[in-house]
């Protein structure tokens, strides 16, 4: 069945890079998409990106200078990278299925902070 | 960016009533609108997709319609274990969640 699975650093110190991993199964990355998103907590659901079954990436216009999306497909992974952390960017990052959105990781808690 | 408008951000009701969600899209999002439950400390789970198609396993005291920039979710008779966060999703273009409403019992 389809599965997607988030991975990273607990704690980030700020200014520093953020790098995430989802793993998915029970679909393939060359057919489907994958978004991030993010809820801070006590908070709404904030898009943050995507990377689209070609292989071509879009992102949220008010992170895009630091954010990058890319993936593996022979590991069946997707990959977050976001630079230059701030407090304001602790939140529970999600990856999930694009093409309905049906599909969502657990979510794992990032913390900014010194 | 299409804005989506959630409302109300909070609900108080009693089990058996019919509730009722709104969210407005700032344009035309041609009926690609997604309805999600989430509870604390998990993932959104999906209820209603494309405006009023009911995921699977989802009871059917869910529903959604709408059209343009107009959608409501209505849940037909509240249920203790329905107490949870809602959210909208549009994706029709460059996908934006509504801010969410809260559900509690009175």
């Amino acid at each position: 069945q389809v599965q997607l699975k988030e991975s990273g650093p607990g704690l980030v110190q700020p200014s520093q890079t953020l790098s995430l991993t989802c793993t998915v199964s029970g679909f393939s990355l060359t057919s489907n998409s994958v978004h991030w998103v993010r809820q801070p907590p006590g908070k709404g659901l904030e898009w943050v990106g995507a990377i689209w079954s070609g292989g071509s990436t879009d992102y949220n216009s008010a992170l895009k200078s630091r954010l990058s999306i890319s993936r593996d497909t022979s590991k069946s992974q997707v990959f977050l990278k976001m630079n230059s952390l701030q407090t304001e960017d602790t939140a529970i990052y999600f990856c999930t299925r694009g093409g309905g959105f049906a599909y969502w990781g657990q979510g794992t808690l990032v913390t900014v902070s010194s | 960016d299409i804005q989506m408008t959630q409302s109300p951000s909070f609900l108080s009701a009693t089990v058996g009533d019919r509730v009722t969600i709104n969210c407005k899209a700032s344009q035309n999002i041609n009926k690609y609108l997604n309805w999600y439950q989430q509870k604390l400390g998990e993932a959104p789970k999906r209820l209603i997709y494309n405006t009023n198609s009911l995921q699977t396993g989802i009871p059917s005291r869910f529903s959604g319609s709408g059209s343009g920039t107009d959608y409501t979710l209505t849940i037909s008779s509240l249920q203790p274990e329905d107490v949870a966060t809602y959210f909208c999703l549009q994706h029709n273009s460059g996908p934006t969640f509504g801010a969410g409403t809260k559900l509690e019992l009175k």
